[in-house]
């Protein structure tokens, strides 16, 4: 089954020692995005790429970065992550902009110790 | 930026009834989307309505959207225990390139 995969599910780092999420995709999507959400509140959009144009949103933190070497995979790499970076991370993809609904993957819950 | 609004931010009944969720949101849009998530998953799509259109069906999910006040209802008929999750409106806003999603409703199915 086409779908979204992301690796792994949970992921314990130490404060600020850099971490990387991974998420890959079998649906040949243009649109790949990355989200926080934590406890109890809305998913908040980190940045997306639209085929290998990225674009940032305004208010992520300089130490969220991301890459996407392919169609089929992007990762989420945080810096040097703090406590108030816990939360879970959500991947994912559409085929395009317009119309169209969004296929996510099951997270990955960060705990920072 | 938060879009949608959602009301109420959490609700109880018993399994059976209909279960209806509110939204609304601020800005000229190009549709509006709802979403289910249950506990410590991601998000799964229910349903879209675009700016056009009044009201749409799917099973027991009915949607409406009343671009006037600018708001939106989810209601979902014969609720069931599986039915109990997190459920997200989220506004694709014209040239924005994304969608931005309200802060939820959790909804608990009693059995």
């Amino acid at each position: 089954d086409a779908m979204v995969i992301q690796n792994p599910r949970y992921q314990v780092t130490q404060f600020g020692k850099p971490v990387t999420l991974s998420c890959s995709q079998t649906l040949n999507h243009n649109v790949m995005y990355w989200y926080q959400q934590k406890s109890s509140q809305a998913p908040k959009l980190l940045f997306h790429y639209y085929d290998k144009d990225f674009n940032n949103e305004a208010d992520t933190p300089d130490n969220f970065q991301s890459r996407r070497p392919n169609t089929s995979f992007c990762f989420l790499d945080i810096r040097s992550p703090g406590l108030g970076d816990a939360a879970m991370y959500l991947c994912a993809t559409s085929r395009d902009f317009a119309y169209n609904e969004q296929f996510f993957g099951p997270g990955t819950r960060l705990t920072v110790l | 930026s938060q879009q949608g609004e959602e009301d109420p931010q959490a609700l109880s009944i018993q399994e059976g009834e209909n279960a209806t969720m509110n939204c609304s949101y601020k800005t000229s849009i190009n549709n509006l989307q709802w979403y289910r998530q249950n506990s410590g998953r991601g998000l799964v799509h229910l349903i879209l309505i675009r700016s056009n259109e009044r009201e749409k069906h799917s099973g027991r999910l009915r949607v409406t959207l009343d671009t006037s006040k600018k708001s939106s209802s989810l209601l979902i008929t014969a609720s069931r225990a599986a039915d109990t999750a997190s459920y997200f409106c989220a506004t694709d806003e014209w040239g924005a390139q994304k969608l931005v999603f309200g802060q939820g409703t959790r909804l608990t199915i009693n059995p």
